[in-house]
């Protein structure tokens, strides 16, 4: 029973241009959502995160978008970056679920020179 | 340094030993957890401790045991290790109040052989 998921295991986008990574989930109860990024060898870094009564959250390069009637989220980089390419787990927590995060399969992304 | 750190990073053992790996925070923390990442490359949360209390326990063989001296660490011991325990360890911590975010520590990779 695969609550979080990430449907694309790879993206390969040009330098310069937009990374859209996508995320589902199946639990009406998560009420926040994170995005971690991983290089091999090297455990998740977090990247940004969302609550539920946002739809949207940016910093820096990074945005991540919530559509919470379709259960969806998205994380967009631009300009993409040599340096991006990793592996990008979502995540998400329900209140009260002792703050148990429940991971995506992760997405790897390529961003080619 | 700040950060969370794992020791051994890599482990390799013979069926049937008992080994134990170490997590350390020095963020001021009060909530650790270990994760699993398995060959299918899925992060499932283990076991979560808060002020040397454990609060998470997921459907985990007893031959796994986590034990918090402090609230700065929490070290996972592994009875009679099995084949099907060979996978990438990782130690996270957040920070007090019910941040949602965690901090993972670089991961140990333990092989069963």
């Amino acid at each position: 029973d695969q609550q979080v998921k990430q449907n694309s295991p790879s993206l390969s986008v040009q330098e310069g241009r937009i990374s859209i990574l996508n995320c589902d989930y199946t639990n009406s109860m998560f009420d926040y959502f994170l995005w971690y990024k991983k290089y091999p060898a090297e455990g998740p870094t977090f990247l940004i995160s969302i609550s539920s009564i946002k739809d949207k959250n940016e910093d820096g390069r990074f945005t991540v978008f919530l559509n919470k009637s379709a259960k969806h989220l998205s994380l967009h980089i631009v300009p993409s970056q040599p340096g991006d390419s990793a592996v990008y787990f979502c995540a998400a927590s329900a209140f009260g679920g002792a703050q148990k995060l429940v991971f995506g399969q992760g997405t790897r992304l390529t961003i080619n020179p | 340094d700040t950060a969370v750190s794992q020791t051994p990073k890599y482990l390799v053992t013979q069926m049937g030993n008992d080994k134990s790996i170490k997590c350390e925070q020095n963020l001021g923390h009060d909530t650790m957890y270990w994760y699993k990442q398995d060959s299918k490359k899925f992060l499932k949360i283990m076991f979560s401790y808060n002020n040397k209390e454990l609060i998470i326990n997921e459907t985990v063989p007893n031959r796994f045991s986590p034990k918090s001296p402090d609230k700065a660490h929490l070290n996972l011991h592994i009875n009679s290790l099995e084949l099907g325990d060979s996978a990438v360890y990782f130690c996270a911590s957040s920070r007090p109040g019910g941040a949602r975010e965690q901090f993972f520590g670089p991961g140990t990779r333990l092989t069963v052989l």
